[in-house]
């Protein structure tokens, strides 16, 4: 079965501080994956996404992702945060299937930057 | 490019009525997708569609829940009747997505719908 999981509802942290975002997944086939941003009353953006070559993705406003296939995760970071990155992020996976690609997203993590 | 457009961005409706929210996917793009995010479900996939067909309808919740798109430029959700529990935000969002290959979806700015 596939299946995506944020092990954090949610984050909070300081401002100027790092972040990790969690996230893991369940797949027994190939599997694309990226990390979506929700600003408040928005839709979804694309941050960085992960296709395949390195396993070190830079995304958008000094995101980035490490993609560790033995355990399965897709982690999010950024070194130091600003209140502007306060949002929900979502691990977004896309399942290689048979009959085609199924992308599924995972519960989302509130990030809340504090001063 | 415009990206993808919803309208109304905000609906408020009675129970029972009917309610139509609407789509205008990114030019080209060719599969199309609804979702329902609400804060105890989160984001939902309702149904989505590829080169106008629908592929996979799963999770409608019930028959109240319609949706279509005559062409590929336009796409409809329709709730009939209308109740309480679909009090929700919709969003529309759109790729390009050739059959085994990676995409990325791009997304609407939603409808806010309020069913009292």
């Amino acid at each position: 079965a596939q299946s995506v999981t944020q092990l954090d509802s949610q984050v909070p942290v300081f401002e100027e501080a790092p972040v990790e975002l969690r996230c893991n997944y369940s797949s027994s086939v190939s599997v694309y994956l990226f990390w979506y941003v929700q600003y408040p009353n928005q839709g979804l953006q694309l941050l960085l996404k992960y296709l395949s070559g390195s396993t070190l993705v830079k995304g958008i406003n000094g995101f980035e992702a490490e993609f560790n296939k033995s355990q399965t995760s897709f982690h999010l970071r950024k070194p130091s945060v600003h209140i502007s990155d306060t949002a929900e992020y979502f691990c977004a996976v896309s399942f290689v299937l048979e009959y085609g690609n199924k992308l599924v997203f995972g519960a989302g993590t509130i990030l809340r930057v504090k001063s | 490019d415009a990206g993808v457009i919803q309208s109304p961005r905000h609906e408020v409706t009675e129970m029972g009525q009917e309610v139509t929210l609407r789509c205008k996917p990114i030019s080209g793009h060719n599969s199309l997708f609804w979702y329902r995010q609400t804060m105890m479900r989160g984001l939902e996939l309702l149904i989505y569609f590829n080169n106008n067909v629908p592929i996979d309808d799963s999770g409608m919740p019930e028959d109240r829940f319609s949706a279509k798109m005559p062409n590929a430029s336009f796409s409809t959700l329709k709730i009939q009747p209308s109740e309480p529990r679909d009090s929700a935000v919709y969003f529309c969002a759109s790729s390009l997505a050739p059959r085994g290959a990676p995409y990325e979806q791009y997304f609407g700015p939603g409808t806010r719908l309020t069913v009292t």
